[in-house]
């Protein structure tokens, strides 16, 4: 089945203690990108990443780093979570569609962390 | 503001009504994207229209795009109970992706 996993899908936390949640697709996309959700800010990208060892900021990437090693993996991590960081996190792929600038998402079932 | 904001912000309506949200945006853009998320799920990615179309159907999903405008539409037709969820734009273009706020859309049966 095609999909996008995370893992955790809930992780509670403490400030300043190292984290990391990870993000797989089984369908071969370039293209992936991590979200952070909150209440009335609708979703914000945090990171993506166009192909293996090829990242770039989104629009809200302080303090996150993420890595694209291979091409199926693209975790986020948290050096020193604050409790700003509680979000719920939202991993997603992508195709171009048809061979033309246009890319459909497919996005993960969500993380929930909170940091105390 | 981000870009894509929707209008409105909630709407209820009764089931086989239509349910109309509109959706604003600053920048070009190659295409616009509609995603449908039930309560803290993922988002679901229902249709994608270009910036050289101006109208696109699918089932019961309706999608204008006005570039001179900056907006976009969709119009969820016959709704039912199961469309309850929320609706966002977003524009995408080659990985840097932006998601509007979003409406939530009840729909009463």
């Amino acid at each position: 089945e095609a999909q996008v996993t995370q893992n955790p899908r809930y992780l509670i936390t403490v400030t300043g203690k190292k984290l990391t949640v990870t993000c797989s697709q089984n369908m071969n996309h370039e293209y992936m990108s991590w979200y952070r959700q909150d209440p009335g800010l609708g979703l914000r990208q945090i990171y993506y990443s166009m192909n293996v060892e090829v990242t770039d900021k989104g629009d809200v990437p302080e303090g996150y780093k993420v890595s694209r090693k291979e091409k199926r993996n693209f975790p986020l991590i948290l050096e020193s979570p604050s409790p700003n960081q509680t979000s719920l996190y939202f991993c997603a792929s992508s195709f171009r569609v048809r061979g033309r600038n246009a890319y459909e998402q497919y996005f993960g079932p969500g993380t929930r962390l909170t940091v105390t | 503001s981000q870009q894509g904001e929707e209008d409105p912000q909630a709407l209820s309506i009764q089931e086989g009504e239509n349910a109309t949200m509109n959706c604003s945006y600053k920048t070009s853009i190659n295409n616009l994207q509609w995603y449908r998320q039930n309560s803290g799920r993922g988002l679901v990615h229902l249709i994608l229209i270009r910036s050289n179309e101006r109208e696109k159907h699918s089932g019961r999903l309706r999608v204008t795009l006005d570039t001179s405008k900056k907006s976009s539409s969709l119009l969820i037709t016959a709704s039912r109970a199961a469309d309850t969820a929320s609706y966002f734009c977003a524009s995408y273009n080659a990985g840097k992706s932006t998601f509007g706020d979003g409406t939530t859309l009840t729909v009463k049966p």
